[in-house]
């Protein structure tokens, strides 16, 4: 499959701790993103790393890219029960823009 | 901020039935995409546009067609929908190879 395999399928904490999805890929890519939904309605973007970067920050999230062994990490710290949502990776292989996705992990935040 | 909006939020059509569905930005991003979203499957391509009246199959366009007469709006036109056509439809828009933003979703059930 060319999709980005996501694990853990769903994952539930408590609030305050860390959250980590991982997304694994066998393309090559030009760059891979980051996108969280909430129940039932649209996808949000979160981050964008490109393939020559390492990792990227943006508040609470922090993103890793490792392209020697084709995968990424989303790390989001301190989690809130707002930040309850499924969260995709995608990939970006080519220039007309079009993504990949994957199926997705469903974080599940406690209050 | 780049605003991305779907004609129904809900859409419910008999099997049989020619069913439209539409998209429209306001931010004149030149690519255009048509998703659907089902359980444990993902997002997955169905058309996508990059520029007025130009259009490309993605990954599951049977039974689908779609039109773009004018940059901002972008249809996906189901010819005679069936019950598998039963979906959450995304539509996203994009410019310049970087992230998608998109609409809220229309959620269709074809009965």
């Amino acid at each position: 499959s060319q999709q980005g395999e996501e694990d853990p399928q769903a994952l539930s904490i408590q609030e305050g701790e860390n959250a980590t999805m991982n997304c694994s890929y066998k393309t090559s890519i030009n760059n891979l993103q980051w996108y969280r939904q909430n129940s039932g309605r649209g996808l949000v973007h979160l981050i964008l790393i490109r393939s020559n970067e390492r990792e990227k920050h943006s508040g609470r999230l922090r993103v890793t890219l490792d392209t020697s062994k084709k995968s990424s990490s989303l790390l989001i710290t301190a989690s809130r029960a707002a930040d309850t949502a499924s969260y995709f990776c995608a990939l970006g292989s080519s220039n007309t823009g079009k993504l990949i996705f994957g199926q997705g992990t469903t974080l599940q935040v406690k209050p | 901020d780049v605003k991305v909006t779907q004609s129904s939020r809900y859409l419910v059509k008999r099997t049989g039935e020619k069913v439209f569905l539409e998209c429209v930005q306001d931010m004149d991003h030149e690519n255009m995409f048509w998703y659907r979203q089902d359980p444990g499957l993902g997002l997955r391509l169905i058309y996508f546009s990059y520029d007025v009246k130009m259009k490309e199959k993605g990954d599951i366009p049977e039974g689908y067609s779609v039109s773009r007469e004018k940059k901002e709006r972008f249809s996906l036109i189901l010819e005679s929908a069936s019950t598998n056509q039963t979906s959450m439809y995304l539509c996203a828009t994009q410019s310049g190879g970087r992230e998608q933003y998109f609409g809220p979703g229309t959620r269709l059930t074809v009965t």
